[in-house]
């Protein structure tokens, strides 16, 4: 069975920094993209970032560029997201989920975690 | 930036079938996928590659897409199908979500 699980969320002050993982079991982690969504309570999904299953390209929003950064330890079957200069704005639902990437069309997510709340307030 | 819109709710009743469209432009030239997602709940994929079910999800659920517009039909709505849908594509090596999709069945 697939099974992620994001930790590492809170409460943190504008301007501070937070790191998430998700831990992945059930599937062979390498052999897939991983991304992070994120939801604003009440609010519509927003794609974040995007990662390749040896970490060689990395997509991001444009709203996060150059403040978070994604990454992944294949060894330990687990995926981050350092985020960096957070804003009230960055407040939401972070979810992990596995990406199928395949050619310039196919781009889904089929499994998602249960999401991990990051609140940016003072 | 490319954009998807859909209409904030849909209403149906018990038994009925509801659908719910997704508007983008050249829309028809992307794969489509829809997202249902319960309160407190984390989304499911229901349609990928526009027409496609994922295992585990109901024959009443089914898609389509041609021109700007994706459809995601429910034939024979149940209560249990109340809940926020989400249409998603690709474009330039980003994913992007239409606003959702409230289906309300009364």
């Amino acid at each position: 069975e697939v099974q992620l699980v994001e930790s590492g969320g809170g409460l943190v002050q504008p301007g501070g920094s937070l790191r998430l993982s998700c831990a992945a079991s059930g599937f062979t982690f390498s052999s897939y993209w991983m991304s992070w969504v994120r939801q604003v309570p009440g609010k519509g999904l927003e794609w974040v970032a995007n990662i390749k299953q040896d970490g060689s390209e990395k997509y991001y929003v444009d709203s996060v560029k150059g403040r978070f950064t994604i990454s992944r330890d294949n060894a330990k079957n687990s995926l981050y997201l350092q985020m960096n200069i957070l804003r009230a704005e960055d407040t939401a639902v972070y979810y992990c989920a596995r990406a199928i990437i395949r050619g310039p069309l196919t781009y889904y997510f089929d499994y998602w975690g249960q999401g991990i709340l990051v609140t940016v307030s003072s | 930036s490319y954009e998807l819109s859909q209409p904030p709710s849909v209403s149906v009743s018990p038994g009925q079938t509801a659908s719910i469209s997704c508007s983008g432009d050249k829309l028809g030239d992307k794969y489509a996928c829809w997202y249902q997602q319960k309160p407190g709940q984390s989304p499911v994929l229901v349609i990928y590659q526009d027409t496609k079910r994922p295992s585990g999800i109901p024959e009443r659920f089914s898609g389509s897409n041609s021109g700007n517009t994706a459809t995601l039909t429910i034939s024979g709505t149940q209560a249990m199908d109340e809940a926020d849908y989400y249409c998603q594509a690709w474009d330039s090596r980003t994913a992007v979500f239409g606003g959702g999709t409230k289906l309300t069945v009364l």
